[in-house]
């Protein structure tokens, strides 16, 4: 039973491009999304979240949105950079600060 | 600040043989969390512990795995016997306070290998 679906398990993206990387959850009763972001050999470190009862939230290159409705988030870079490459994880918030992650997808920012 | 420090970084044993893992979360941090990541998988909580108290182990597979938080600083968790499938990255993070949805930190990991 995955709460938490990344459906893309990699991305390819030319360096100054924007990067979009989606999420779809199942459970409503999740209050928070958030996005960590994970280089080899190191533990994920928290990006960018979104509360459940917004739609968009922006940090520098870094915006997410969040459609209620649609049990979807996405994650936009923009501009891209080779720095970004690593492997991203959507993650939804339970009751308790339980996390729930996605399966994660490999972003390739090409210079 | 200092982070969250786990050792040992890496450990390969057989099928059967008994491990454990050691965790040292942010000063200050009450919540403590182990989680397993297998290859290719998002990290999957094993226990949450607030203080030196378990919240929830509901995903712990109690028949071979443990885990204690003395004195609600350090933790361990030992898996015994272990199983090919426990293969993974064992992760660690802490964070302030549960009920506030204080950031979740993550040390860096231990890989096991079971062969």
């Amino acid at each position: 039973d995955q709460q938490v679906k990344q459906n893309s398990p990699s991305l390819s993206v030319q360096e100054g491009r924007i990067s979009i990387l989606n999420c779809d959850y199942t459970n409503s009763m999740f209050d928070y999304f958030l996005w960590y972001k994970k280089y080899p050999a190191e533990g994920p470190t928290f990006l960018i979240s979104i509360s459940s009862i917004k739609d968009k939230n922006e940090d520098g290159r870094f915006t997410v949105f969040l459609n209620k409705s649609a049990k979807h988030l996405s994650l936009h870079i923009v501009p891209s950079q080779p720095g970004d490459s690593a492997v991203y994880f959507c993650a939804a918030r339970a009751a308790g600060n339980k996390l729930t992650f996605g399966g994660g997808t490999r972003v390739l920012v090409k210079p | 600040e200092a982070g969250v420090a786990q050792s040992p970084r890496y450990k390969i044993i057989e099928k059967r043989q008994s491990v454990a893992f050691w965790c040292n979360p942010i000063s200050g941090h009450a919540t403590l969390y182990w989680y397993q990541q297998i290859l290719g998988q998002g990290p999957k909580l094993l226990i949450q512990f607030q203080n030196n108290g378990v919240v929830d182990d509901s995903q712990l597979p109690k028949d071979r795995f443990s885990a204690e938080r003395l004195k609600g600083v350090d933790s361990t968790l030992k898996i015994q016997p272990a199983k090919l499938e426990d293969s993974a990255v064992y992760l660690c993070a802490s964070s302030l306070d549960p009920y506030s949805g204080d950031t979740q930190y993550f040390g860096p990991g231990t890989r096991l290998t079971v062969l």
